[in-house]
């Protein structure tokens, strides 16, 4: 049981490259979340999901994309890099059962540089 | 709207009690606590939600107080593994708005 799994864990980007971070889960969850973390800010939501084909935008959408063509898979992609997007990024999945009692698990994360 | 945490900051000496307070403007259906050790993701430790009861884990418990929007993170004892950075999130209506809280940094010595 894998849980969350995020490739690739490192990457430098040149700005205005392109990149996709690829979110896989194996616990048949319904909702999907891309979160970036920076020193001072904890985490903040860039856009999620709650089913396959479904998307919508977080906090902090702007330059980022994303897509969800199966369910368990949740894909961001930076169409052009910027020096602001260096930042760490978590995916992560909930169980969308009304009386969970379990909370998001998140993935190892994807530590990425723009320069 | 973001929860407010409080304290930023804490540092313990091994065996020594610690609370950390998480607040919100809003009527909350349910409030979560998670712990991220330093270059890891943050680890679920619970969920408390409207309605229910005080939770806890091994020597790790929270409280939800419904009525002022407030939760409280519990560590008796305090290990040195419990050294991190712990974050809330509150949900305001289920499935919705889901908000995580700046962080309290732990740091336990020996």
């Amino acid at each position: 049981n894998a849980g969350v799994t995020q490739t690739p864990k490192f990457r430098v980007l040149k700005t205005g490259q392109s990149m996709t971070l690829l979110c896989a889960q194996d616990m048949n969850h319904e909702y999907m979340y891309w979160y970036r973390q920076d020193p001072g800010m904890g985490l903040r939501l860039i856009h999620y999901s709650v089913g396959e084909g479904t998307t919508a935008k977080g906090e902090v959408p702007d330059g980022y994309n994303v897509s969800r063509l199966k369910k368990q898979n949740f894909l961001l992609g930076l169409e052009s890099a910027a020096p602001s997007q260096t930042s760490v990024y978590f995916c992560a999945s909930i169980d969308s059962d009304r009386g969970r009692n379990y909370g998001y698990t998140f993935g190892s994360g994807t530590r990425l540089t723009v320069v | 709207q973001q929860p407010v945490q409080s304290p930023q900051a804490v540092i313990l000496r091994e065996g020594e009690d610690a609370v950390i307070n998480c607040s919100s403007s809003k009527a909350l259906y349910s409030v979560h606590w998670y712990r991220q050790k330093h270059g890891e993701a943050p680890v679920f430790l619970m969920i408390l939600l409207k309605g229910g009861e005080q939770k806890g884990h091994e020597k790790i418990s929270a409280s939800f107080n419904e009525k002022k929007q407030q939760s409280s993170l519990y560590l008796t004892a305090s290990q040195l593994s419990y050294s991190g950075t712990y974050f809330c999130g509150t949900e305001a209506n289920y499935g919705q708005n889901f908000v995580f809280g700046p962080g309290t940094r732990l740091s336990v010595l020996p």
